[in-house]
């Protein structure tokens, strides 16, 4: 089945430092969303790049995809302490439903 | 910001009971998502909902699953006969017609016991 796998599942880092989260999927796609989720909360969509975009920003966010590869990165610039989360790939793939396939993701803890 | 309202927040019940969970969308979308994640896990797909029917759904939602929209507004799910591999966080998603994001409310905590 076509799924979005992050990797790492769980990354640690310092305040300030950049925080590199990656996504793999295994079928054709329309486009890739990366959503947040804090502790026991609902999630909440950060950025979406389309299949026939490679790079795109927002803020301190940095997506890229690489469809030769079906693979995604987030990039998270000069991390702080509320960025604590976990974060989430998700697609939706050509000539299907309208539903997102999320996958396992990435648990982000910044330490102060 | 326009949010997508879910009630109750917590809802604990007895195995084989039936129960039913509340969304309320945001006023101009059209597309209905339910979501569950079980602790820890990923988020998984249960049904789409467009057009007053469903659009698609999950291997998940089988007989004991139903959807409605009973009044316009509401959007609901019910489980009929809960059992305990029910028990998860339940997220209803919304999305208007012209952005391809979801909506996410804050869930439902289902503990089916």
């Amino acid at each position: 089945s076509q799924q979005g796998e992050e990797d790492p599942q769980a990354l640690s880092i310092q305040e300030g430092e950049n925080a590199t989260m990656n996504c793999s999927y295994k079928t054709s796609i329309n486009n890739l969303q990366w959503y947040r989720q804090n502790s026991g909360r609902g999630l909440v969509h950060l950025i979406l790049i389309r299949s026939n975009e490679r790079e795109k920003h927002s803020g301190r966010l940095r997506v890229t995809l690489d469809t030769s590869k079906k693979s995604s990165s987030l990039l998270i610039t000069a991390s702080r302490a509320a960025d604590t989360a976990s974060y989430f790939c998700a697609t939706t793939i050509i000539q299907g439903a309208q539903k997102l396939v999320f996958g396992q993701g990435t648990r982000l803890t910044i330490n102060p | 910001e326009p949010e997508v309202t879910q009630t109750p927040s917590h809802q604990v019940t007895q195995m084989g009971q039936e129960v039913i969970l509340r969304c309320v969308p945001i006023s101009n979308h059209l597309y209905f998502y339910w979501y569950r994640q079980i602790l820890g896990q990923k988020v998984e797909f249960l049904v789409s909902f467009y057009n007053n029917e469903i659009s698609e759904k999950s291997e998940i939602f089988d007989d004991q699953f139903s959807v409605e929209r009973p009044d316009g507004s509401n959007f609901t799910l019910k489980i009929r006969s809960t059992k305990l591999e029910d028990s998860a966080m339940y997220f209803c998603a919304t999305e208007d017609w012209t952005d391809e994001k979801l909506f996410f409310g804050s869930g439902t905590q289902l503990s089916v016991l």
